[in-house]
């Protein structure tokens, strides 16, 4: 079965420092999505990501942060100065372009600490 | 997006039945129910969805009120794999909209 991987499993920065995620989701599919999980916590949703372009956001996804879809496989999310607060579990997620359901399928995760 | 109300936590014994209920008081005509998990720290894991009827699939089912102001997520045969937070979430299709999680339930299966 497809499934959505991602790179790095567990990213270990320091403040300040610039990070990219990165993700290579469920090939034909065309809607993408970073979701958040700090510790303990709810997870949240960053972004969506459909036809080269941000469809939403959320207020957690500030100028800081930025998604690119650099080729036809791989989708990114750059921190650009990270800071003690981003640390957290980074989930990508794709849906189908037949959007009769809205199933989002997720990936592993990238675990960010910031130090 | 609609509100759910799930319990926090509820257990289960290995082989019987997990019945986890989901209130979406305020579910509007055009909105779904999909449930999700999340095992350990690993990403939520799609379970199945629903708009008015019942629906099974090789997971789980759902049984969604006549009013569907309420539905409940069934694991005919739960075993200890899963063990993990249920999300009921509730929004329209066809929208590539986000996925708004609560706080879910935590189900322990246990022997």
């Amino acid at each position: 079965e497809p499934e959505v991987t991602q790179t790095p499993s567990h990213q270990v920065t320091q403040m300040g420092q610039e990070v990219i995620l990165r993700c290579v989701p469920i090939s034909n599919h065309l809607y993408f999505y970073w979701y958040r999980q700090i510790l303990g916590q709810k997870v949240e949703f960053l972004v969506s990501f459909y036809n080269n372009e941000i469809s939403e956001k959320s207020e957690i996804f500030d100028d800081q942060f930025s998604v690119e879809r650099p080729d036809g496989s791989n989708f990114t999310l750059k921190i650009r100065s990270t800071k003690l607060e981003d640390s957290a579990m980074y989930f990508c997620a794709c849906g189908p372009e037949d959007r009769v359901i809205d199933t989002q399928y997720f990936g592993p995760g990238t675990r960010l600490t910031v130090l | 997006d609609a509100k759910t109300t799930q319990p926090p936590s509820m257990d289960c014994a290995e082989g019987r039945a997990a019945n986890l209920p989901c209130n979406h008081s305020t579910i509007s005509g055009n909105e779904y129910v999909y449930w999700y998990r999340q095992i350990h720290s690993q990403g939520p894991q799609y379970i199945i969805h629903g708009l008015k009827n019942n629906e099974t699939n090789e997971m789980a089912s759902l049984i969604i009120t006549e009013d569907r102001k309420s539905s409940t997520l069934i694991l005919p045969h739960a075993t200890l794999r899963d063990t993990a937070v249920y999300y009921c979430i509730v929004g329209l299709t066809g929208t590539a909209s986000k996925l708004t999680f609560g706080t879910g339930t935590r189900l322990q299966v246990t022997l």
